[in-house]
C-alpha cells in the first residue's frame, strides 16, 4: 500500500531564517506531488505541484520554492521566512497520468510558526 | 466563479443527529466527487469517493450527487462526538492532476 511521510510535524522559526520541509511517498512510482498551505478558515491553497523529477509548477508567487530531487521526494524551501509564511503545510500525492477519476492523498502536515 | 463552493459552517449538532454537509460546483463535465475528513492539526483523509449521480453509502455515511443541480452532499447518520472534524468536498479536474477543494465545513457533535 502507498504511504506518505512528511516532516517535521511542528516547527517554530524566526523571521529571516531558512525553511526546509520534506515529503516522501512509498509504494508507488512517478506520482504527482503537491504542496498546499492551509490557513485557518481559508481552505487549501495550492503552492506547487510536480508531475516528474525536476518538473515544478508554481501556483502562487512568493518567497517559497519547491524541488523534486528524486521520484518520490518533494521538498519545500525558503531562504528567508516572513511572518506571513506561518501556516499549516500539507504534502500530497496522486497517481500520474491524465484521467478524471484521480484521487489525492495527504500527509500529516507541518505546522510552521514564524516568530 | 469558483469551481467548488462549500457551506462554511460552523455546524454544531447534538449526538445522534443527522448531519447534512453540502457543496455546489460549476462545471457540468465533472464526474467524480470526493469527501475528506480532517481532524484538528491533521492532514485530510479520504472519506467517500463517488462517480456520477446517485447515492453511495458506507456505514453511517452517505454521499449524494445531483448532477442536474450540480450539488453534492454528505450525510452522517447517528452522529458521534468522534465525527467532530472539518469536512471538505473535492473534485478532480478532467485531466486528473489538479483538484478543486471546498473551503471546508467545521462540524462539532456535542455529547
Amino acid at each position: 500500500s502507498q504511504t506518505i511521510h512528511q516532516w517535521p510535524a511542528t516547527l517554530v522559526q524566526p523571521v529571516g531564517s531558512p525553511l526546509s520541509l520534506e515529503c516522501t511517498v512509498e509504494g508507488t512510482s512517478n506520482p504527482n506531488l503537491y504542496w498546499y498551505r492551509q490557513a485557518a478558515g481559508r481552505g487549501l491553497q495550492l503552492l506547487f505541484y510536480s508531475v516528474g523529477i525536476g518538473q515544478i509548477s508554481s501556483e502562487v508567487p512568493q518567497n517559497l520554492s519547491a524541488s523534486r530531487p528524486q521520484d518520490r521526494q518533494f521538498i519545500l524551501s525558503s531562504k528567508k521566512l516572513l511572518l506571513s509564511d506561518s501556516g499549516f503545510y500539507l504534502c500530497a500525492w496522486s497517481s500520474s497520468g491524465t484521467h478524471s477519476g484521480n484521487t489525492i492523498y495527504f500527509g500529516e502536515g507541518s505546522w510552521l510558526t514564524v516568530v | 466563479q469558483k469551481e467548488v463552493e462549500q457551506d462554511p459552517g460552523p455546524l454544531s449538532v447534538p449526538e445522534g443527529a443527522i448531519v447534512s454537509l453540502n457543496c455546489t460546483y460549476s462545471n457540468s463535465a465533472f464526474q467524480y466527487f470526493m469527501w475528506y475528513r480532517q481532524y484538528s492539526r491533521k492532514g485530510p483523509e479520504l472519506l467517500m469517493y463517488t462517480y456520477s449521480s446517485g447515492n453511495k453509502e458506507d456505514g453511517r455515511f452517505t454521499a449524494q450527487v445531483d448532477k442536474s443541480s450540480k450539488y453534492i452532499s454528505l450525510f452522517i447518520r447517528d452522529s458521534q462526538p468522534s465525527d467532530s472534524a472539518t469536512y471538505l468536498c473535492a473534485i478532480p479536474s478532467n485531466t486528473g492532476n489538479q483538484f478543486y477543494f471546498g473551503t471546508g465545513t467545521s462540524l462539532t457533535v456535542i455529547p
